[in-house]
């Protein structure tokens, strides 16, 4: 199994305040991504980064933003947390951006009230 | 930006059938990857399967990307089968576009 860890693995929090997920890796790999899943809309990317602090956004980023001060570390930061914000987020890494197997971690389950 | 519908949405099968899912794309790709996410969320790659076919056990995957398609094969189905199978291709802003997936439920 590829070595990603998510935490905190489950999270509720209220409308209106900060929030940071944290996905660390020991595989080296140059690209990680902020994944979140719901219902209906299954798998979509928020942001991603192909190296320390080259970072750029993915499709569904408003309202986050992202941070990889190192290589094993890719932050998710939710500024100030919306209900429409409730999720599974997933992180994932890949050893280049177009011809390699992506890998996830195990998801956090994030609860805005 | 590309699409990727996956069929059947839902399917049951008995404990030792066979199944075909289908992943069809709206344009050429050269990255398409097969998911499977058990019943506790976990998301695991089965395979990275750009062109051609590959085999992994009771698991088999054919792509052609010329006729824009990738069929996943189950054979002898198990109960630890049951899930969402995702694939995923490449588009061209470098980001992978998830389908939204064949729901397998796997009676005993």
């Amino acid at each position: 199994d590829a070595g990603i860890t998510q935490s905190p693995r489950h999270k509720v929090t209220e409308t209106g305040t900060p929030v940071t997920l944290r996905c660390h890796q020991t595989e080296n790999h140059r690209y990680m991504y902020w994944y979140r899943q719901d219902p209906g809309h299954g798998l979509r990317l928020i942001h991603y980064s192909y190296g320390v602090k080259d970072t750029d956004k993915g499709e569904v980023s408003d309202g986050y933003s992202v941070s990889r001060s190192k290589t094993e570390d890719f932050l998710l930061t939710l500024e100030s947390a919306t209900s429409s914000q409730t999720s599974v987020y997933f992180c994932a890494i890949s050893e280049s951006s177009d011809s390699a197997k992506l890998f996830f971690g195990s998801g956090t389950q994030l609860s805005v009230l | 930006g590309i699409q990727v519908e996956q069929s059947p949405p839902d399917l049951i099968l008995q404990e030792g059938a066979n199944s075909t899912l289908r992943c069809n794309f709206s344009d050429s790709v050269n990255n398409l990857q097969w998911f499977h996410q058990n019943p506790w969320g976990q998301l695991i790659n089965l395979f990275y399967i750009p062109s051609g076919t590959k085999q992994n056990g009771r698991l088999s995957a054919t792509t052609v990307a010329t006729e824009r398609y990738s069929l996943l094969y189950i054979s002898s189905s198990q109960t630890t089968d049951s899930g969402v199978y995702f694939c995923a291709v490449l588009n061209a802003g470098n980001m992978l576009t998830f389908g939204g997936g064949t729901r397998l439920m796997v009676k005993p």
